[in-house]
């Protein structure tokens, strides 16, 4: 099946600093990808959609400015946290739509993020 | 969008058939029913799609009634390692891909 993968596995960064999280879809192309976080214990939330040459759109309530989103070919998608708090601690997991066959979406295994 | 509602928890036993509900009244005609499952610290993996009646596939059987305002995910002989957060999820075509709570399995031996 489809793979998409997400490096890196898990970071550890200071509060204030900026982290890139690179999601990409190893032998599919993708014009669609998601952007998920997700706290413990709770269920995935939709973070942005992610298009391949556009702008991405951001949900309600999710700073734009704070986490940059850039898709800049249809394999490969990046999530930066900007100026990463403690509270932006959570776990990231992308998904990318297949551009062929029905659209299926697959998920990447996550990136663990700790601000300390 | 429809919205999904769930159980929130479900405990069975190995080798026990396990059927987890969802409800979605307000499901639009294009949607389509989409099932994963999430082990702790990992990505969602898909599970099972269907549209309406019943799909079944190598690992689980969805089924769907005929006003489609619900579906029950059907897991055969359940072992320990289904222990999982199962989502329900609604949507067109694959997109707004927005989970709900979902429902924690748990399998006891």
């Amino acid at each position: 099946g489809a793979v998409v993968s997400q490096h890196p596995s898990w970071v550890i960064c200071k509060s204030g600093t900026s982290v890139k999280i690179e999601c990409r879809s190893l032998d599919f192309q993708a014009t669609t990808m998601f952007w998920y976080r997700q706290f413990p214990k709770q269920s995935l939330m939709l973070m942005a959609t992610s298009n391949e040459g556009s702008k991405a759109t951001y949900e309600q309530g999710v700073e734009k400015d704070k986490f940059l989103i850039n898709h800049a070919s249809l394999t490969l998608s990046t999530l930066t946290v900007t100026s990463a708090h403690p509270e932006d601690s959570s776990f990231y997991i992308c998904s990318a739509r297949d551009l062929q066959g029905a659209g299926e979406q697959y998920f990447g295994p996550g990136t663990r993020l700790t601000v300390t | 969008l429809a919205k999904t509602t769930q159980p929130i928890s479900m405990d069975s036993y190995e080798g026990q058939e396990v059927n987890i509900t969802c409800s979605h009244n307000n499901i639009a005609t294009n949607d389509y029913i989409t099932w994963y499952q999430q082990f702790p610290s990992q990505g969602p993996r898909f599970i099972i799609q269907g549209y309406k009646t019943k799909v079944t596939n190598e690992v689980a059987s969805l089924f769907i009634p005929a006003d489609r305002k619900s579906s029950t995910l059907s897991l055969p002989r359940v072992s320990l390692s289904d222990t999982a957060v199962y989502y329900c999820l609604v949507g067109e075509d694959n997109n707004d891909m927005r989970f709900g709570a979902g429902t924690r399995l748990t399998v006891k031996p």
